[in-house]
């Protein structure tokens, strides 16, 4: 099973709002990832997590907020976020940081308005 | 120049054509080459991955690495319209968690 399940598919949200994403993943994987993606681009690294704690941040702003409850848990924190922040929002996870494959989820497609 | 150049189409063939996807690179580091199919609003889905240089087949894929050319190839048999989608190339060095995208190559396989 090489399943990354991601919650909401779809999230439509005001400027002032303050929602989550979350991922889940029971292939015992210890690293996890956030990409943002936009149409017609490939995939953007936002944060990695390593064993449950983050390892790289790619300068991403302050008002997207990672958390790693658990090893099969990742959530991402959303405030104050802006209209070029909506996007596809992708996580994904490997059996350590630097493993070869990564596997993806379905994504969630974020709507700011 | 980008690291990893890829033609994002779109590549419209008709159904049972032989595809061929190509992407170059610059960085003769890199270790893991991988292709992901994304169909439109989902995510990206590994179909392929090579380390090092050589074939690799399943199925009507294969997956071909010239690390000599800096040059990496998917093939895809008797395309069926169900594999009209985007396709990715990913690619990544030894020890390090970073894959470094193509653009992705626009396949419409028309009935």
């Amino acid at each position: 099973d090489t399943e990354v399940t991601q919650t909401p598919k779809h999230l439509v949200m005001g400027m002032t709002n303050k929602k989550s994403l979350k991922c889940e993943q029971h292939m015992g994987h210890r690293a996890m990832y956030w990409y943002k993606q936009k149409a017609k681009k490939p995939p953007e690294l936002m944060f990695v997590y390593s064993y449950e704690k983050l390892s790289i941040n790619e300068s991403v702003p302050s008002r997207f907020s990672p958390e790693c409850p658990n090893s099969s848990l990742l959530n991402l924190h959303l405030h104050a976020l802006q209209p070029e922040d909506s996007a596809l929002y992708l996580c994904a996870s490997s059996q350590v940081e630097t493993a070869d494959i990564q596997y993806f989820g379905a994504g969630t497609r974020l709507s700011v308005l | 120049q980008k690291e990893v150049e890829q033609d994002p189409g779109p590549l419209s063939v008709p159904e049972g054509a032989i595809v061929s996807l190509n992407c170059t690179y610059s960085n003769s580091a890199f270790q893991y080459f991988m292709w992901y199919r994304q169909y439109s609003r989902k995510g990206p889905e590994l179909l392929m991955y090579t380390y090092s240089s050589g074939n690799k087949e399943d199925g009507r894929f294969t997956a071909q690495v010239d690390k000599s050319s800096k040059y990496i190839s998917l093939f895809i048999r008797d395309s069926q319209p169900s594999d009209s989608a985007t396709y990715l190339c990913a690619l990544r060095w030894d020890s390090n968690y970073q894959l470094i995208w193509g653009a992705g190559t626009k396949l419409i396989i028309k009935p």
